[in-house]
């Protein structure tokens, strides 16, 4: 059974940083590319970040460019978002996602974790 | 990359069909056949229903379907059921290595 499990969501200040972890298990890990996906209170869902199988490729939202990175540890089975320079539209609840046949659609997500930017 | 642009709600009765669009531009949904929907019933993390336009994941229901033509891709619920009311997002690759949502649509079943 595959289980993506995030963590290390929280409160932040403007400018602050902080970095997420999505634990996975029941599959693969090494062999599939990863995503994160976020979705602020009440809003639509919002691409973030992805990563290939093997971490050879990484590509981000204009949004978040520079500031987020994302990696992997294939040995731990755990994905990684290191955010930097968070801002109060950073604010959103942050899901894993696990990809499918292809590199751009996700057949399992994360439950998610509760990130607030707030002074 | 702008959202792509899907209709904030749609309704029906139970038993009828529905289709939702989801509409993008030549450099996404009109080039690549990556477009994949996505249901998200309140407080829960988003379900695969439809992948490469108009595949279903194993162990989601015939009702669901999906289509293409163009710029502007679709899905289809038949035989609408009251576990259907949910949002629903549809998403696509597009030509500068990314992926962009659509908006979303909700489903009321009346």
């Amino acid at each position: 059974q595959v289980h993506l499990v995030e963590s290390g969501g929280g409160v932040v200040q403007p400018g602050g940083s902080l970095r997420l972890s999505c634990a996975a298990s029941g599959f693969s890990f090494s062999t599939y590319a990863m995503h994160w996906v976020r979705q602020a209170p009440g809003k639509g869902l919002e691409w973030v970040a992805f990563i290939r199988y093997d971490g050879s490729k990484k590509y981000y939202a204009e949004s978040v460019k520079g500031r987020f990175t994302i990696s992997r540890d294939n040995s731990e089975n755990t994905l990684y978002l290191q955010m930097n320079s968070l801002r109060a539209e950073d604010t959103a609840v942050y899901y894993c996602a696990k990809t499918y046949t292809s590199e751009w659609g996700f057949d399992y997500w994360g439950q998610g974790t509760l990130v607030t930017v707030s002074s | 990359q702008s959202a792509l642009t899907q209709p904030a709600s749609v309704s029906g009765s139970p038993g009828q069909s529905i289709t939702i669009s989801c509409t993008g531009t030549s450099t996404d949904v009109g080039y690549y056949d990556y477009v994949s929907w996505y249901r998200q019933h309140p407080g829960k993390a988003p379900k695969l229903m439809i992948f490469d336009v108009n595949k279903r994941p194993s162990g989601v229901s015939n009702r669901f379907s999906g289509s293409k033509s163009g710029n502007t891709a679709s899905l289809t619920i038949s035989g609408l059921q009251a576990d259907d009311e949910a949002d629903y997002y549809c998403s696509s690759y597009t030509s500068i290595d990314t992926l962009v949502f659509g908006g979303g649509t909700k489903l009321t079943v009346l």
